[in-house]
């Protein structure tokens, strides 16, 4: 069952940030949260993962607060090709890596 | 680098008939997942093989489901009989390993049962 609880949805404006949060308030203390996002009519791709520390890739930032019980995905010059449902996933690893997916964050970018 | 194929991409049937999917996962990828997702909501896990083997089976309906992964390469899903409620697209996942995190995912099979 999903751990995390996400918003349904979210506006952002062409260019601006997107900032899409997360709580994961029963995480333990060796699991990654990952986020993947989904675009109409395709598989989830993969954005970016992390375990304590804030990661960032030439897609996202990831920064978790430093209890752990929340993180925020944050997509810095969103594009009309960001909107998507991103998912917040906490990889649960003690019985062998399956990933859990919630409803997830409906984002839409606004022109 | 081929990502991970899926047939068919689309399929109708009506209730009580059967249908089967395949999925063939990137090279070298050991641990392949079947997801079922329903519309509106978020992929739901039906079965993780790791290799051959199977790692987690617990969400999968067995009077109805199954899927094998006989050479640990390719798998298939198979529905018999299919219920309304099966109509969804079943997404499949490949990673290197069990310990590795990213998965990487299909185009998916989406089943209208009628």
């Amino acid at each position: 069952d999903a751990k995390t609880t996400q918003p349904p949805s979210m506006d952002c404006a062409e260019g601006r940030a997107a900032n899409l949060p997360c709580n994961h308030s029963t995480i333990s203390g060796n699991e990654y949260v990952y986020w993947y996002r989904q675009i109409h009519s395709q598989g989830p791709q993969y954005i970016i993962h992390g375990l304590k520390n804030n990661e960032t890739n030439e897609m996202a930032s990831l920064i978790i607060t430093e209890d752990r019980k929340s993180s925020t995905l944050i997509l810095p010059h969103a594009t009309l090709r960001d909107t998507a449902v991103y998912y917040c996933i906490v990889r649960v690893i003690n019985t062998g890596n399956q990933f859990y997916f919630g409803t997830g964050t409906s984002l839409t970018v606004i022109p | 680098e081929a990502g991970v194929a899926q047939s068919p991409r689309y399929k109708i049937i009506e209730k009580r008939q059967s249908v089967a999917f395949w999925c063939n996962p990137i090279s070298g990828h050991a641990t392949l997942y079947w997801y079922q997702q329903i519309l509106g909501q978020g992929p739901k896990l039906l079965i993780q093989f790791q290799n051959n083997g199977v790692v987690d089976d617990s969400q999968l309906p067995k009077d109805r489901f199954s899927a094998e992964r006989l050479k640990g390469v390719d798998s298939t899903l198979k529905i018999q009989p299919a219920k309304l409620e099966d109509s969804a697209v079943y997404l499949c996942a490949s990673s290197l390993a069990w310990s590795t995190g990213e998965l990487f995912f299909g185009e998916g099979s989406r089943l209208t049962v009628l």
